[in-house]
């Protein structure tokens, strides 16, 4: 069956490092990845999507790259600020489902100052 | 400005009280879905709409049903809700077929069973 895995629920950096986020999936061939963010209460905000025929994107202090050999999403966020503190979490989309995506259960990054 | 709006925020009911959750949008989106997620866990897709078709995931218990009445509006239905349905339903769009696919998320309601 697919599976969606997310690096450890929680993990802590301290302000101005890079928080790397990992997704790892299997029993799947997605078209495209996508990273969203939650906050606590509040519903996932798109951050970035990436398809299976691009190695790496970036917008502003985020990057995202794909490996579909490795079956693996890195989600890097330089220069991390305590307002980057929230859950993110990876969806994996295939173009023959009407845009439907799977996601996983998310990593919590706290940020401290 | 608001895109998906879904109300009420928050939604208490009694076991086994039918409850109705409401999604609207200002995106003209093609598609709408809605989402259960519980406490940690990922959003789980409960059905979606591709344009007045609806589309159930296998595993959506008959307890829920839905409705798409026009482009904006869609509605979450739970006939007999159970302690276990419990949980943060959430409303997103998307375009489907701009090559895009991004869900556009809704804030969300917490929905107590008491």
């Amino acid at each position: 069956s697919q599976k969606i895995e997310q690096n450890s629920e929680a993990l802590n950096i301290q302000e101005g490092k890079t928080a790397t986020l990992t997704c790892n999936y299997t029993n799947y061939s997605p078209a495209y990845l996508q990273w969203y963010r939650q906050d606590p209460g509040r519903g996932p905000v798109f951050l970035l999507l990436i398809r299976e025929n691009e190695k790496e994107k970036r917008k502003e202090r985020l990057k995202v790259t794909f490996d579909t050999t490795l079956k693996q999403s890195l989600f890097h966020i330089t220069a991390s600020q305590p307002a980057d503190s929230a859950t993110y979490l990876c969806a994996l989309g295939d173009n023959t489902n009407a845009g439907k995506s799977t996601f996983g259960d998310g990593t919590t990054l706290t940020v401290k100052p | 400005d608001a895109m998906v709006i879904q109300n009420p925020r928050y939604q208490v009911t009694q076991f086994g009280k039918p409850v109705t959750l409401s999604c609207s949008q200002t995106l003209n989106h093609n598609v709408m879905y809605w989402y259960q997620q519980k406490s940690s866990q990922a959003p789980k897709l409960l059905f979606h709409y591709y344009d007045k078709d609806f589309n159930n995931e296998a595993d959506t218990p008959d307890n829920f049903q839905s409705r798409r009445p026009n482009t904006s509006f869609c509605f979450l239905d739970i006939r007999s809700p159970g302690l276990g349905d419990a949980a943060m339903y959430l409303c997103a769009t998307s375009r489907v077929g701009r090559g895009t696919d991004t869900q556009y998320f809704g804030p969300g309601t917490r929905l107590t069973v008491l």
